[in-house]
């Protein structure tokens, strides 16, 4: 089945720098990718999306990009804020009706 | 707009106690419907999911169990809680409509004491 492997697990950054998570997934029939912030205590909250037909995709300050050949996808924060802090799971899923399956999770810490 | 409600919000329970969280959608119509379990600091683990009324799917074997007696309705169950059930418990749906997207409910925090 597949598998999803998420890095770096922590990761601290100074306010204004740039934020990179990145997943790697093993079934190359994963066509569905969507990353989650989820603040202490809170549930996760979708932050961005992507499919498989696409290379990019931007959202003010964050960015998911997508390489299927060598089956990873990264998400992209650009100067960061202290309300960026947060746990951002990435996930992978196939077909319109496969399961998401998440990676661990990693906790960004941004320094004022 | 589709909107998604868990209960209760956080929950204490002695080791040996039954179980029961509700979780339940407005606003759309066969959803797809998940609980999973979040322990501290940790990933999310996905516990059941549902395709449809009366049908479950378990991908973890334990002593909880699931079941969808509505449509928009999804109830986590155990008849004897232990220690290592503790945890955050996040019901989720998914609309055929919106291909995968899927949309977290704000979840029951459970303390087994």
């Amino acid at each position: 089945g597949e598998n999803v492997e998420q890095h770096p697990s922590t990761l601290s950054v100074q306010e204004g720098d740039s934020a990179v998570i990145k997943c790697t997934y093993s079934d190359s029939a994963s066509n569905y990718f969507p990353w989650y912030k989820q603040e202490l205590g809170k549930r996760p909250q979708l932050i961005i999306d992507i499919r498989s037909n696409v290379g990019e995709k931007k959202d003010q300050r964050i960015a998911v990009t997508l390489n299927k050949t060598a089956k990873h996808f990264s998400l992209h924060i650009t100067e960061t804020q202290p309300e960026d802090s947060a746990v951002y799971f990435c996930a992978a899923s196939k077909g319109s009706q496969g399961n998401l399956i998440f990676g661990k999770g990693t906790k960004l810490s941004v320094k004022p | 707009s589709q909107t998604i409600h868990q209960w209760p919000a956080t929950l204490v329970q002695p080791v040996g106690s039954p179980l029961s969280l509700e979780c339940t959608v407005e606003g759309t119509s066969n959803p797809n419907l998940y609980w999973y379990r979040q322990a501290a600091g940790r990933g999310l683990q996905l516990l059941f999911y549902s395709v449809g009324i009366g049908q479950i799917s378990s991908e973890v074997p334990q002593n909880l169990s699931a079941s969808r007696p509505q449509d928009r309705q999804f109830i986590l169950s155990s008849k004897k809680l232990l220690l290592s059930d503790s945890g955050f418990y996040l019901c989720a749906w998914r609309g055929d409509y919106n291909y995968n997207e899927q949309f977290f409910g704000p979840g029951t925090r459970l303390t087994v004491l």
